[in-house]
This record gives C-alpha cells, sequence and structure tokens, in this order.
C-alpha cells in the first residue's frame, strides 16, 4: 500500500512566523503535489514536483515556497504566515508509469491555524 | 482553463438505493479519471480509475466514462449510511508540462439516510 505522511495534524502559528510543513511517501513516486482545501473552494493546487529539485506553480503559490532535495520528501514553506493561510493541506503523490496511471494518493493532512 | 464540473449536492438518498454522482471536464484530451471519497474532516481517498469508455464496476461501486460527451458518473449500489461522503472526481489530461496532474471538482456532498 502508498503510504503518504505528513509532519502534524494539527498546527498553530503566530503571523509572520515561517511554517514548514514535511511530507513523504514511501512508493518511490515521481511525482508530489501540495494543496490546500477550503470550504467551498475545492481543493487548489499550490506547487508540484516531478523529480528531486523540480518544481512548478500550481494555482496558488504566492506565498508559498517548497523544497524538494530527495524523492521521498517534498516540503512546503510558508514564508511569513498570514491569517489567510489558515487551511486544510493536503500532500499527495503519483507515479509516471507511461501509459494510463497518475493516480494520487493523499496523506492524511495538516490543519494549520494562523492566529 | 481546465474545468472539471460537479453538482454540489446535498444528494440525499435512502439506505439501499443507487446513488448516482456525475462529473463533466472540459478538456476533450482528458485521459485519466478518478473518483474519491473524502469522509468530513479527513483526505481524499481514491475508490475508482477508469480510462476506457464504457463501465467499470468494483464491488458496489460503477465507474461510467463517455469521452464524447466528456461525462463520467459513479454510481453506488445498495448505499450504505457508511458511504455518506464528498466524491470529488478528477481528471487528468496525461500531456505536457502538466503530465500527472489532476484537475478536481469541487465534489458532491452525498448523505445516505436509514
Amino acid at each position: 500500500d502508498v503510504k503518504v505522511t505528513q509532519s502534524s495534524r494539527y498546527l498553530v502559528k503566530r503571523t509572520g512566523e515561517k511554517v514548514f510543513l514535511e511530507c513523504v511517501q514511501d512508493m518511490d513516486h515521481e511525482n508530489m503535489f501540495w494543496y490546500r482545501q477550503d470550504p467551498g473552494l475545492g481543493l487548489r493546487l499550490i506547487y508540484f514536483s516531478y523529480d528531486v529539485k523540480m518544481k512548478e506553480k500550481g494555482d496558488i503559490p504566492e506565498g508559498y515556497s517548497v523544497s524538494r532535495e530527495k524523492k521521498e520528501r517534498f516540503s512546503l514553506i510558508l514564508e511569513s504566515a498570514s491569517t489567510n493561510q489558515t487551511s486544510m493541506y493536503l500532500c499527495a503523490s503519483s507515479s509516471t508509469s507511461g501509459g494510463y496511471s497518475y493516480e494520487q494518493y493523499f496523506g492524511p493532512g495538516t490543519r494549520l491555524t494562523v492566529t | 482553463q481546465k474545468e472539471v464540473e460537479q453538482n454540489s449536492g446535498p444528494l440525499s438518498v435512502p439506505e439501499g438505493a443507487i446513488a448516482s454522482l456525475n462529473c463533466t471536464y472540459s478538456d476533450r484530451v482528458s485521459q485519466s479519471f478518478f473518483w474519491y471519497r473524502q469522509y468530513s474532516g479527513k483526505s481524499p481517498e481514491l475508490i475508482m480509475s477508469i480510462y476506457s469508455n464504457g463501465d467499470k464496476e468494483d464491488g458496489r461501486f460503477t465507474a461510467q466514462l463517455n469521452k464524447a460527451s466528456q461525462y463520467v458518473s459513479l454510481l453506488i449500489r445498495d448505499s450504505q449510511p457508511s458511504d455518506s461522503a464528498t466524491y470529488l472526481c478528477a481528471v487528468n489530461t496525461g500531456r505536457g508540462s502538466t503530465l500527472g496532474r489532476l484537475y478536481f471538482g469541487r465534489g458532491t456532498q452525498l448523505t445516505v439516510w436509514p
């Protein structure tokens, strides 16, 4: 079974703090993704990565950065947390196996509150 | 803009009934289609994948794909209260720089009442 883990289930930070959210997958997947999910807005893609040290912006990258130094680990960084970044953050991974695949598997999520 | 549209619901069905969830997508070259189930406060869980036109059955779940109509659906037979969740439709175009990316609908909330 694919396992995607996230460093924290719940996190409370203060405005202006630098926040690190960590995601690790154990299936040797090439692709990793960071989403945020807010009521009424659905899943929104922040950043994704197809390979180590590679990153691409999603639909809402402003205020975020990412790091992928190892294949299994993908970090989301909030450079200076703001209250509008209070949300559920979800990490996912998938494999590029050619043909038709790309099933994404999600971690349990981190509920971040910025006060 | 790649769009995936779902009825937001809520969809309410009695226990034992068939629940029908629908999804349309805008990108004609989309190749891979997925249904996720998300319980309140939890992360999405993959329940069905479908890649070819027609039906794909897995237990009480049937996914149906019609690429000509750009339509994918999920049928849940013999619905149970434990099926109460939000169901997300996701689509992959499988090309270019967005290879691997999924486009998600906003989900349909399903309630199965005893």
